[in-house]
């Protein structure tokens, strides 16, 4: 059964605190990135990958940090630097990451820093 | 600075009417336009896209329209079905935009019995 596993659902940190979001995806897709999505507000793009031990930043990577050691995996550590870390992240991947592939979604991990 | 534009936040329709959701977008390089569904907790999924080489789609109830000069998409709905209330996100790429995508702000459609 293919899909996009993001763990876990629900996730409370306390300020200062970094913290690692998992992705991970049955699929063989090459591209894979990490969306923020706050209330009001379309989904903004903090990194993407298009292949193994390559990332790039989207408009929002700052306070970001990712890796890409496995095809199957993109984890995503919100750092104690990001100023306001508390929102849903929404993990994507696509066959090879060009503009007119289709991105398939998992549940998303809602984040919440006390 | 948004790039693709959902300007109305919410939408009411009856069970069996259309539903006409819109989106406009400022940059005349995207070339790749979809439309996504999402329920509250769920990550979006994927429901039609359009190439700007076409002026309409069709998937089942599902019809997109983009209009390049008016840079304007909409995504009709025929007819609507409870299960169709969401939020909907139209997303828009182009080869000279890094392939990233740029996502509306979304539209919460409720269908009413």
């Amino acid at each position: 059964d293919g899909g996009i596993t993001q763990s876990p659902k629900y996730l409370f940190r306390k300020e200062g605190q970094n913290v690692t979001l998992s992705c991970e995806q049955n699929l063989n897709h090459d591209a894979m990135y990490w969306y923020r999505q706050d209330p009001g507000q379309g989904l903004r793009l903090i990194y993407y990958s298009q292949i193994v031990n390559d990332f790039q930043k989207g408009d929002i990577a700052e306070g970001y940090s990712v890796s890409r050691e496995k095809k199957e995996s993109f984890p995503l550590t919100v750092t104690s630097a990001q100023k306001n870390p508390t929102a849903f992240y929404l993990c994507a991947s696509s066959i090879a990451g060009a503009d007119t592939d289709t991105q398939y979604f998992g549940p998303g991990t809602r984040l919440t820093v006390l | 600075d948004q790039q693709v534009k959902q300007n109305s936040p919410s939408l009411s329709v009856q069970e069996g009417r259309i539903s006409i959701l819109n989106c406009d977008y400022t940059n005349s390089m995207f070339d790749y336009f979809l439309w996504y569904k999402k329920y509250p907790a769920e990550g979006p999924t994927f429901l039609i896209s359009i190439s700007s080489i076409k002026d309409k789609n069709e998937d089942g109830r599902f019809t997109v329209f983009l209009n390049k000069s008016a840079k304007h998409l909409s995504l009709h709905i025929v007819p609507s079905q409870p299960g169709d209330s969401a939020v909907y996100f139209c997303a828009a790429s182009g080869m000279t935009t890094g392939n990233q995508f740029y996502f509306g702000t979304g539209t919460s459609l409720t269908v009413i019995p």
